[in-house]
């Protein structure tokens, strides 16, 4: 079975600072996706990036950006010139789109505190 | 606007007692889920469907049942045999197969009086 570890239950970044937040995952599977999502105090999920796995180069979104390494099975995520909104939990997933099954498998998450 | 629709927001049930959580999306997805939020625990799967009249069970699918009758409408029903209910629910949808993100509603919070 498909598995997500996140192992930093909670980060501390100075406002416009750089912080990574990392990600392992476990899988046979060749084709699939990896996501990562942000949680504000509001609760409602936000998708941050995506990463398709048959693609070399790394996904950037803005400040956001990730270091993906497929043998490792890793997937990291790179805030640069953090800012105060940028406080959240992170969740990476794990999208499995090609078995049978089409669901998305998270991680326990990584709180995120932006310090001014 | 598109998106998803949970409601309500806040949820209280007394201990024996069913409950029905509503999820609605208008953005034509195929692919609906059910996922519990606890503390320290991330996300983890109740139930998910592809298609209408088909759903799967998830991780953690005891105590729980769902329904798929229309393509926008996906009811979450947390049974008495669920014996700790009291938790954070989301519900999402996507496209079925490649490039399926996952788009979230805001939640319910059930706590159990």
């Amino acid at each position: 079975a498909q598995t997500v570890t996140q192992s930093q239950p909670e980060m501390s970044v100075q406002e416009a600072e750089t912080v990574t937040l990392s990600c392992t995952y476990d899988t046979s599977e060749s084709d699939y996706y990896l996501f990562w999502y942000k949680q504000p105090p509001s609760r409602q999920m936000i998708l941050v990036i995506r990463q398709e796995a048959y693609k070399q180069q790394n996904a950037t979104e803005n400040r956001f950006s990730v270091n993906f390494q497929k043998a490792a099975k890793s997937f990291s995520l790179k805030i640069s010139d953090s800012q105060l909104g940028d406080a959240a939990m992170y969740f990476c997933a794990y999208g499995d789109y090609g078995g049978a099954t089409n669901k998305l498998i998270f991680g326990t998450g990584t709180l995120l505190a932006v310090q001014p | 606007d598109g998106g998803i629709t949970q409601s309500p927001k806040y949820l209280f049930r007394k201990e024996g007692q069913n409950v029905t959580l509503s999820c609605e999306q208008n953005l034509n997805h195929d692919a609906m889920y059910w996922y519990r939020q606890d503390p320290g625990q991330g996300l983890r799967l109740i139930y998910y469907s592809q298609i209408v009249n088909d759903f799967q069970k998830g991780d953690i699918a005891e105590g729980y049942s769902v329904s798929r009758e229309k393509k926008e409408s996906f009811p979450l029903t947390v049974t008495s045999a669920q014996k700790n209910p009291t938790a954070f629910y989301l519900c999402a949808s996507s496209l079925w197969g490649r490039n399926t993100e996952a788009f979230f509603g805001q939640g319910t919070r059930l706590t159990v009086v």
